[in-house]
């Protein structure tokens, strides 16, 4: 089955400081990627989309300068969580589109990545 | 504006049984439905998808139906294991721009 690892899976940082996170297809090419935010006992919501090649599309209420997304390949989408604060302070999962077939797309989720930010 | 609704938000049945988890949705114009499992800390795995043309999807002890017309999906899960306990979530894709909209999910525990 279709495969999408995040990097890092856990992460802690100071205040201020920013935070890269990766999410990768291993094995399929993904025209579209999701990146969702999670917080405890709740359920994920969608911060942003981003096609291979043109900027990410925003949700209302993402600061698209607070998360910088970056999807420079078929493969590769990168969050930036600039200038973080505790209250970014989240577990942040991607997931990647890929077309199977010609009726449907489905979506695979990574592992997700744990944002600590003290 | 397409919301998503799973009932009951936790569920605590003996090991053995068998169990039914409910999904709802809003605008019965969906493309099609998905039924995760999230494990704490984790990250979502898929256990069915069902197109909008489709009543159900099974897999191993796990089958989903939709009944699209009065906007309601099951997930039907048989002889349940202590290894069934995660978080189960339903979502639909209203369309196929992939923007899907996530129910809260159910917290199922499966008593030894």
């Amino acid at each position: 089955g279709a495969v999408v690892s995040q990097h890092p899976s856990r992460v802690i940082c100071k205040s201020g400081t920013s935070v890269k996170i990766e999410c990768r297809s291993l094995d399929f090419q993904a025209t579209t990627m999701f990146w969702y935010r999670q917080f405890p006992k709740q359920s994920l919501m969608l911060m942003a989309t981003s096609n291979e090649g043109s900027k990410a599309t925003y949700e209302q209420g993402v600061e698209k300068d607070k998360f910088l997304i970056n999807h420079a390949s078929l493969t590769l989408s990168t969050l930036t969580v600039t200038s973080a604060h505790p209250e970014d302070s989240s577990f942040y999962i991607c997931s990647a589109s890929a077309i199977q077939g010609i009726t449907y797309n489905e979506q695979f989720f990574g592992p997700g990545t744990r944002l600590t930010v003290l | 504006k397409q919301e998503v609704t799973q009932i009951p938000a936790a569920l605590s049945v003996p090991e053995g049984e068998n169990l039914v988890l409910n999904c709802s949705f809003t605008d019965s114009a969906i493309y099609n439905l998905q039924w995760f499992r999230q494990d704490p800390g984790k990250g979502l795995t898929s256990l069915l998808l069902i197109q909008s043309s489709q009543r159900e999807q099974t897999s191993g002890r796990l089958n989903a139906s939709l009944d699209k017309s009065s906007g309601r999906s099951t997930l039907y899960i048989a002889a349940s294991q202590p290894g069934d306990s995660a978080t189960y979530l339903c979502a639909v894709n209203p369309n196929r721009d992939d923007k899907i909209i996530f129910g809260k999910g159910t917290r199922l525990h499966i008593l030894p």
